[in-house]
C-alpha cells in the first residue's frame, strides 16, 4: 500500500530556506507511470500546487514561485524534495507531497491519487 | 494563472443533490478533460474525488459525478448524507502547470 510522509523543520526563519522530503513506500519512485508533486495550504484557506517532478527530473512549476523553488528526486532512497528559497510569513501553509499518474496520452502530470498526511510549516524569526 | 472559480458555499439537505460548480478559462479548463476535484475534511489531506472530468476512483461512491461544459466543470453529489459535509476543491490541468480553485463548503442541513 502506497504511504507518502512528509519531513523537515516545522518552523523556519524568514528569509532562509524551506526544505521537506517526502519518504515514498508501496512504490517504486521510478515509475515510468507517475509524477510526484507538492502542494501547499495557507491555514483557513485553498489548496495551490507547487510543482511535480518526474524520476528523471524533468519538472514542472508554478509560474508564480518558479523563482524561488527547486524540486529534486533521489531514486536511491525513494523520495523527492522541496526547497522554497527566501520565504516569508505568507509562506506558511500545511504542505503536502501526492503522487500523480503520468497521462500517457500528453506526458505529463494528471491529478494527485495519494497524498501524504501534511506537515506545517511556520515561517517566524 | 489564475485561480479557478467556485462558490465560497452550498448547502442542502439530506437525500437531496446539490452541483458544485468551477470555472475556468479557455486555457485551462476549456481546454483540457484534466479536472479533478478533492474532498478535504478539517486537518486532514484532501480525497481524489474524480479525475479526468467525469471519472470515479475505485472506492468512490457512484453518488459523486463529475461534468464539464465549456470553460466550467462540475461536481454533483446526490443523495447527499451528513458524512459529504465537507470542502471540495476543483483542479485543472492549464498548460505545463496546475491551477486548484479556491475551494467550496458543502453543508448538509
Amino acid at each position: 500500500q502506497l504511504q507518502l510522509q512528509e519531513s523537515g523543520p516545522g518552523l523556519v526563519k524568514p528569509s532562509e530556506t524551506l526544505s521537506l522530503t517526502c519518504i515514498v513506500s508501496g512504490d517504486s519512485i521510478n515509475s515510468h507511470f507517475h509524477y510526484w508533486g507538492w502542494v501547499r495550504q495557507p491555514p483557513g484557506k485553498g489548496l495551490e500546487w507547487i510543482g511535480s517532478i518526474y524520476y528523471r527530473g524533468n519538472t514542472y512549476y508554478n509560474p508564480s514561485l518558479k523563482s524561488r523553488v527547486t524540486l529534486s528526486v533521489d531514486t536511491s532512497k525513494n523520495q523527492f524534495s522541496l526547497k522554497v528559497y527566501s520565504v516569508t510569513a505568507a509562506d506558511t501553509a500545511v504542505f503536502y507531497c501526492a503522487r500523480q499518474p503520468d497521462n500517457p496520452a500528453v506526458g505529463i502530470p494528471d491529478y494527485f491519487d495519494q497524498w501524504g498526511q501534511g506537515t506545517l510549516v511556520t515561517v517566524s524569526s | 494563472q489564475s485561480a479557478l472559480t467556485q462558490p465560497a458555499s452550498v448547502s442542502g439537505s439530506p437525500a437531496q443533490s446539490i452541483t458544485i460548480s468551477c470555472t475556468g478559462t479557455n486555457n485551462d479548463v476549456g481546454s483540457y478533460n484534466l479536472v479533478s476535484w478533492y474532498q478535504q475534511y478539517p486537518g486532514k489531506a484532501p480525497k481524489l474525488m474524480i479525475y479526468e472530468v467525469n471519472k470515479r476512483p475505485s472506492g468512490v461512491s457512484n453518488r459523486f459525478s463529475g461534468s464539464k461544459s465549456g470553460n466550467t466543470a462540475s461536481l454533483t453529489i446526490s443523495g447527499l448524507q451528513p458524512e459529504d459535509e465537507a470542502d471540495y476543491f476543483c483542479c485543472s490541468y492549464a498548460g505545463s502547470s496546475t491551477v486548484f480553485g479556491g475551494g467550496t463548503r458543502l453543508s448538509v442541513l
